[in-house]
């Protein structure tokens, strides 16, 4: 039974396209967390959700827009794609902010 | 400077060996450590997670923290083809939000 499922795994699309990639958790956690990994595997936060609030905003453009309907669920709707979006990203859950990360298995984004 | 550095690798060695995962930081107030793995195409999974100095021990892995050199480590003792995957520290201090992650190092172990 998967912890934290992400849905799509792959997604390739065309520069200007809008799409959205969808996280749900069933661990029971109050936090959830979008990161970014690029090519060089570095993993870098862009959002952290406690409890349906947007508690980080790490200086992410615009176009990128997270969501949370309830606190098991949270998705990232990314309008005008841009080449430099193509990345691997990365839903995570916890139940604080000193307590492990539980990843999903990413989302693979190559936008062409 | 990066807060947290990381030998990037490959390192590669042979089954049997033991191995030792090392990362560097800058900041002080960095009180919990963790270990991740990930295998290719797959997100990181938690391997060791400790408070503070000392160490700690889970089967084959051992974490190891020094606060006062700011370097944490993660031994791997007998290693198997399985363990290639890339590791990743990361760390965190009360009050502050975000995990902070290293670059990760590869780890290669060939038969």
């Amino acid at each position: 039974d998967t912890a934290v499922s992400q849905t799509p795994k792959y997604l390739v699309t065309q520069m200007g396209n809008d799409k959205s990639i969808k996280c749900e958790q069933n661990l029971g956690h109050d936090t959830m967390y979008w990161y970014k990994q690029d090519s060089k595997k570095f993993l870098k936060i862009m959002f952290s959700y406690n409890n349906k609030e947007l508690i980080i905003n790490e200086t992410v453009p615009n176009r990128f827009s997270p969501k949370s309907p309830d606190k098991a669920h949270l998705n990232l709707h990314i309008n005008s794609l841009e080449l430099g979006d193509s990345a691997v990203y990365f839903c995570a859950s916890s139940s604080g902010y000193n307590s492990p990360l539980h990843f999903g298995n990413g989302t693979r984004l190559t936008v062409t | 400077q990066k807060e947290v550095e990381q030998d990037p690798g490959p390192l590669s060695v042979p089954e049997g060996a033991i191995v030792s995962l090392n990362c560097t930081y800058s900041n002080s107030a960095f009180q919990y450590f963790m270990w991740y793995r990930q295998y290719s195409r797959k997100g990181p999974e938690l391997l060791m997670y400790t408070y503070s100095s000392g160490n700690k021990e889970d089967g084959r892995f051992t974490a190891q923290v020094d606060k006062s050199s700011k370097y944490i480590s993660l031994f791997i003792r007998d290693s198997q083809p399985s363990d290639s995957a890339t590791y990743l520290c990361a760390m965190i201090y009360t009050g502050f939000q975000k995990l902070v992650f290293g670059t990760g190092t590869r780890l290669l172990v060939s038969p």
